[in-house]
């Protein structure tokens, strides 16, 4: 079946470690987009990546990295300069102007 | 700043009746508007997207919007209870950005 995976479900980060959530999708997708939701919160734009080997910061991009060198794939590292990671972290990508289809997401705390 | 506000909730709807569920955004540029159903702990759904003013239905939700007023509001007739979720609305300014969300509300379908 086409769709998003994110993995792993749950994730807990020590202190001082960097970790990565990864984000693969089969549908062929061009754009795809990282954001995290605080509880109560909406969704907040990290990252976005429009074509394979190119991506842009979105609104709270700070301690936080990104990679697209396939198609397939944007993984997010959440590094040790981001001193308040603990959030629900959600996937997502898009063709041309069609609404954007989410992963199931990735829940990420601190030990 | 791109903004969009919601009515954090919760709204509260007898089962059978019609909930009404309202957005307004501040960047007079955006194109692309969108309402996601999110379930506790749940990734949002994609539950209707609309491009021009004036209303669009489908099925039991009908989406409409006026840009004038920067205004887009969700209907839902004949509420049930598993309508009960948090709503966010979207906003693109168009192509491939990413989405501004506003912080949902919060809709209670009191059997």
């Amino acid at each position: 079946d086409g769709g998003i995976t994110q993995s792993p479900k749950y994730l807990f980060r020590k202190e001082g470690q960097n970790v990565t959530l990864s984000c693969e999708q089969n549908l062929n997708h061009d754009a795809m987009y990282w954001y995290r939701q605080d509880p109560g919160q909406g969704l907040r734009l990290i990252y976005y990546s429009q074509i394979v080997n190119d991506f842009q910061k979105g609104d709270i991009a700070e301690g936080y990295s990104v990679s697209r060198e396939k198609k397939e794939s944007f993984p997010l590292t959440v590094t040790s300069a981001q001193k308040n990671p603990t959030a629900f972290y959600l996937c997502a990508s898009t063709h041309s102007n069609q609404p954007q289809h989410f992963g199931d997401g990735t829940r990420l705390s601190i030990l | 700043q791109k903004e969009v506000e919601q009515n954090s909730g919760p709204l509260s709807v007898p089962e059978g009746a019609i909930a009404s569920l309202n957005c307004t955004y501040s960047d007079r540029v955006s194109q692309s508007f969108f309402w996601y159903r999110q379930y506790s702990g749940k990734s949002p759904e994609l539950i209707m997207s609309i491009y021009s003013n004036g209303d669009k239905e489908d099925g039991r939700f009908t989406a409409q919007l006026n840009k004038a007023s920067q205004y887009v509001s969700l209907l839902i007739r004949d509420s049930q209870p598993s309508d009960s979720a948090t709503y966010l609305c979207a906003v693109n300014r168009g192509g491939a950005d990413g989405l501004t969300f506003g912080k949902g509300t919060h809709l209670i379908i009191q059997p």
